[in-house]
């Protein structure tokens, strides 16, 4: 079963700041939000990931609620080159080997840049 | 680095053929998986990996065989090809999996398509 809901697709101008969503109502206390994305036909590609805090890297920033039960990527530039399906998954972070530890893809947003 | 490596990229089979879809990766990762994609679905995990002789099922095991003899090389064998099983197939791989220190990147290859006809 999903642990994230994510709408099946968004509209962003070029240059604009794209803001993705996702509800992960269910989370535990010790499961991360780990964000992917995949341009068209090729394999999905990471993109960041957090706990608790706010996080930023060089190609995004996640913002996580404070009771951590949704979380929105932000693309602050979106260019064309950034339409893609993002994926949202929640995952035990302190997991090695078992079931649970693996990455499980739902379905995602499909972020449409238009110029 | 190559990074992670599949072949073949494009594969048709008729239905009851066997074959093997390879992937290799040069970074010395322990967790290697692979997962396939329908069309307007996600991914869906196979089969995995976190060590050589170490491997487990996924969601979608059935019809698939795996194995880890050595950390590069994690092949997924399709024993007898049904139709349901045209799809495009993903390895992927990470140098460890889980822990605090697990940055959470999986690392992809470019991906298997199959066709059974």
């Amino acid at each position: 079963d999903a642990k994230t809901t994510q709408p099946p697709s968004m509209d962003c101008a070029e240059g604009r700041a794209a803001n993705l969503p996702c509800n992960h109502s269910t989370i535990s206390g010790n499961e991360y939000v780990y964000w992917y994305r995949q341009i068209h036909s090729q394999g999905p590609q990471y993109i960041i990931h957090g706990l608790k805090n706010n996080e930023t890297n060089e190609m995004a920033s996640l913002i996580i609620t404070e009771d951590r039960k949704s979380s929105t990527l932000i693309l602050p530039h979106a260019t064309l080159r950034d339409t893609a399906v993002y994926y949202c998954i929640v995952r035990v972070g302190e997991n090695y080997g078992g079931s649970q530890g693996n990455l499980i893809f739902g379905k995602g947003t499909k972020l449409s840049v238009k110029p | 680095n190559a990074g992670v490596t599949q072949t073949p990229k494009f594969q048709v089979l008729k239905t009851g053929q066997s074959m093997t879809l390879q992937c290799a990766q040069d970074m010395n990762h322990e967790y290697m998986s692979w997962y396939r994609q329908d069309p307007g679905m996600g991914l869906r995990l196979i089969h995995y990996s976190v060590g050589a002789g170490i491997t487990d099922q996924g969601e979608v095991p059935n019809g698939y065989n795996v194995s880890r003899s050595t950390t590069e090389d994690f092949p997924l064998r399709l024993l007898s090809a049904a139709p349901s099983q045209t799809s495009v197939y993903f390895c992927a791989s990470s140098y460890t999996f889980g822990g605090a220190e697990w940055g959470g990147e999986l690392f992809f290859g470019e991906g298997s398509r199959l066709t059974v006809l």
